[in-house]
């Protein structure tokens, strides 16, 4: 069974900091891993996809790498700003028998202040 | 390009009481996923729909229920509703059935059982 872990919980800087939140994963056997957003009480935004076949993807300030084999992944954010304050959920999609679905982790809180 | 939409946005109800959520896939998607989000938790998945028969289900009792029509919008139904049914409800939209690719998402439902 498929299980993802996100590290901290909760994470608070200054702004203009640069910070790394962290998921790992139990089954390497993934299909792709993809980094969300989450507003309070928000549906969820997706900020990147990293397909297996993969090593990072790159947005903006946003940095995701993936190291299948050892089950992690980190999102880096580049000079962080107040808008960046949000929930940050990591989740993967296996590629096995049960493709259909994504595992989520439980997600970190980042607040990043002014 | 019209994106995936949910309605309602809030729905209070009381315990035994049945609901019903819905939710309009993105257009040119076929495949539409449930999932339910507890307070302080990660998404967990439901189940999934692809054209319009279920294609992937969590652990989730029967009273927990869906539909997907011609068109792939999609119903959630839950039964006989218990305090714990209290969560955030989203919907995600995506072309190709299992293992296909991004699952994009809908803003939620937040359903309160008293």
């Amino acid at each position: 069974k498929q299980e993802v872990t996100q590290i901290p919980a909760a994470l608070s800087v200054p702004e203009g900091e640069n910070l790394v939140l962290n998921c790992s994963f139990t089954d390497s056997a993934i299909y792709n891993l993809q980094w969300f957003r989450q507003d309070p009480g928000k549906g969820l935004t997706s900020l990147l996809l990293i397909q297996s076949s993969q090593r990072e993807q790159t947005s903006g300030r946003l940095n995701a790498s993936l190291d299948k084999s050892s089950g992690r992944s980190t999102l880096y954010i580049a000079a962080s700003q107040p808008g960046d304050s949000a929930t940050y959920l990591c989740a993967v999609q296996n590629s096995g028998g049960s493709n259909y679905k994504l595992t989520f982790g439980k997600g970190t809180l980042l607040t990043v202040n002014p | 390009e019209t994106g995936v939409t949910q309605s309602p946005t809030h729905l209070i109800k009381t315990r035994g009481q049945q609901v019903t959520l819905r939710c309009s896939s993105q257009s040119g998607h076929n495949t539409v996923s449930w999932y339910q989000q507890a307070l302080g938790q990660g998404p967990q998945f439901i189940f999934q729909y692809y054209r319009e028969e279920e294609n992937g289900r969590g652990n989730f009792p029967p009273r927990f229920s869906g539909l997907q029509f011609p068109n792939y919008s999609s119903e959630l139904n839950v039964n006989a509703l218990e305090l714990d049914d209290s969560a955030l409800y989203l919907c995600a939209s995506s072309s190709g059935g299992a293992g296909a690719d991004t699952q994009y998402f809908g803003p939620g439902t937040r359903l309160t059982v008293l």
